[in-house]
């Protein structure tokens, strides 16, 4: 099964912070990547999709990058609603597999 | 609007069986592709199953894990879709999500998930 790896597991940051997730894949996932938001006690949304496209009504300041087996995440003006857990997954082949996700808390 | 509710969560000893049940709405189930996924306390999201459409051979793919063990189906004529789990271990215990497939199978769409609790 191919792993995916998060880092950092958890990071702090203010409001209007610049936020980067890296997510590495085990092996050559072309750009079948996928990134949700999930808050405490809810089900993950959906946010990100091929890497870099967004899923509408996601806000712009929320993006995505990369291919092959290095990806990024990136939240360019972080806002209260962003505090959240984010978890990258690959759909390049089954078994599916998500990284270990990452939190994203308030400094 | 989509909508995927689950049901038949609950208390189950190690050894035992659940039925788990997503219904959906609002897009042509029978069409879909749908995975179910999981999230034991505290931990992250793990991938348990996907099934196809029946134009696509209903071909279902399993987690390692559970691979065996649990058993995905659908009916497109109550446009639901299950999750039969036997041999239920305490490592079982989590929330179930039903998710749809977007694209190339991204989960796109989540339910409100199930609990399920394994325990002596």
């Amino acid at each position: 099964a191919i792993r995916m790896t998060q880092s950092p597991s958890s990071l702090s940051a203010s409001t209007g912070d610049r936020v980067t997730i890296t997510c590495r894949a085990s092996q050559d996932i072309t750009t079948y990547l996928a990134w949700y938001q999930q808050k405490p006690g809810k089900a993950p949304k959906f946010l990100i999709y091929a890497a870099s496209t967004l899923q509408s009504g996601v806000p712009s300041r929320f993006s995505g990058s990369g291919s092959g087996t290095d990806f990024t995440l990136t939240i360019s003006c972080l806002q209260s609603e962003d505090f959240a857990n984010y978890y990258c997954q690959q759909y390049y082949n089954y078994p599916f597999t998500f990284g270990g996700g990452t939190k994203v808390e308030i400094k | 609007e989509v909508q995927l509710v689950e049901s038949g969560g609950g208390s189950v000893e190690p050894g035992g069986s659940l039925r788990l049940s997503c219904a959906a709405s609002g897009f042509i189930f029978s069409n879909a592709y749908m995975n179910w996924v999981r999230q034991a306390p505290g931990k992250g999201l793990e991938w348990v199953g996907r099934i196809k459409s029946k134009p696509d051979g209903e071909t279902i793919d399993y987690a390692a894990p559970v691979k065996g063990r649990f058993s995905i189906s659908r009916d497109d004529s109550k446009n639901t879709v299950y999750l039969q789990m036997n041999s239920l271990k305490t490592e079982d215990t989590a929330v179930y999500y039903c998710t749809t497939c977007g694209g190339d199978c991204y989960s796109n769409y989540w339910g409100q998930g199930t609990l399920v609790i394994v325990s002596s």
